[in-house]
């Protein structure tokens, strides 16, 4: 199942480094998410893209900072992250119309290891 | 606010045994959808069952069914027939009314024994 992809899957970096992690959908979705899923604790949604427009943003500091350029593509751009930030960063998409059922497909995720 | 339950952290089920995983929800919406997933060691999330809230039959797909108990708030899932490849951590999920939110349970971890 490659409806949606993540790259890197696996991504070491220092406290002072910026990276970017990418997401891409080939699902023709509208709707697209990003979630954070720490070892022991529940999915936390991050950030929700309806049709390129933010429309959640769930109290998340701003060393995330997330840019959706397209309804295909959703990026998570890090920077100056701290140890506490590991984790498995799963990215979503769906269909964005406001069905009832508003199926979420995931990524295989990147598991991101801030030293 | 939705909230969901999974008081199972860890189950053991033998191979082709049937296998029921406890989920219970609290929201205060009259309109919500309730999920399941799949997240193999991998990483991914896989879907398997949808329940609206509002859907009167119990939801059935392949050897998934989802036991939804409404005045319970409850929405377990059953696993028919349990092979190796079922071994995973499960996921129960609420959907609010617009769609846009999803909250997750802490899940249940699967192990199936051959």
């Amino acid at each position: 199942e490659t409806g949606v992809t993540q790259t890197p899957r696996h991504l070491v970096m220092g406290m002072t480094n910026k990276k970017s992690l990418k997401c891409e959908q080939h699902l023709g979705h509208n709707a697209m998410y990003w979630y954070k899923q720490s070892a022991k604790k529940p999915l936390e949604l991050m950030f929700v893209y309806n049709f390129k427009e933010q429309t959640e943003n769930n109290s998340v500091p701003s060393r995330f900072s997330p840019e959706c350029p397209n309804s295909s593509h959703l990026f998570l751009h890090l920077h100056t992250l701290q140890p506490e930030d590991s984790a498995l960063y799963l990215c979503a998409s769906s269909q964005g119309a406001g069905l009832d059922q508003e199926t979420q497909y995931f990524g295989p995720g990147t598991r991101l290891l801030v030293l | 606010a939705q909230k969901i339950t999974q008081t199972q952290p860890g189950m053991f089920v033998q191979e082709k045994e049937a296998v029921t995983l406890d989920c219970t929800y609290d929201t205060s919406d009259q309109s919500y959808g309730l999920f399941w997933y799949k997240q193999p060691s991998s990483g991914e999330m896989i879907f398997l069952i949808y329940q609206g809230s509002y859907d009167e039959q119990n939801a059935t797909e392949g050897r998934y069914s989802l036991n939804f108990q409404k005045a319970r708030k409850s929405a377990n899932l059953v696993i028919s027939a349990s092979q190796l490849g079922d071994s995973a951590m499960y996921f129960c999920a609420s959907q609010n009314p617009s769609g846009s939110r999803l909250t997750f349970g802490e899940g249940t971890q699967l192990t199936v024994n051959p």
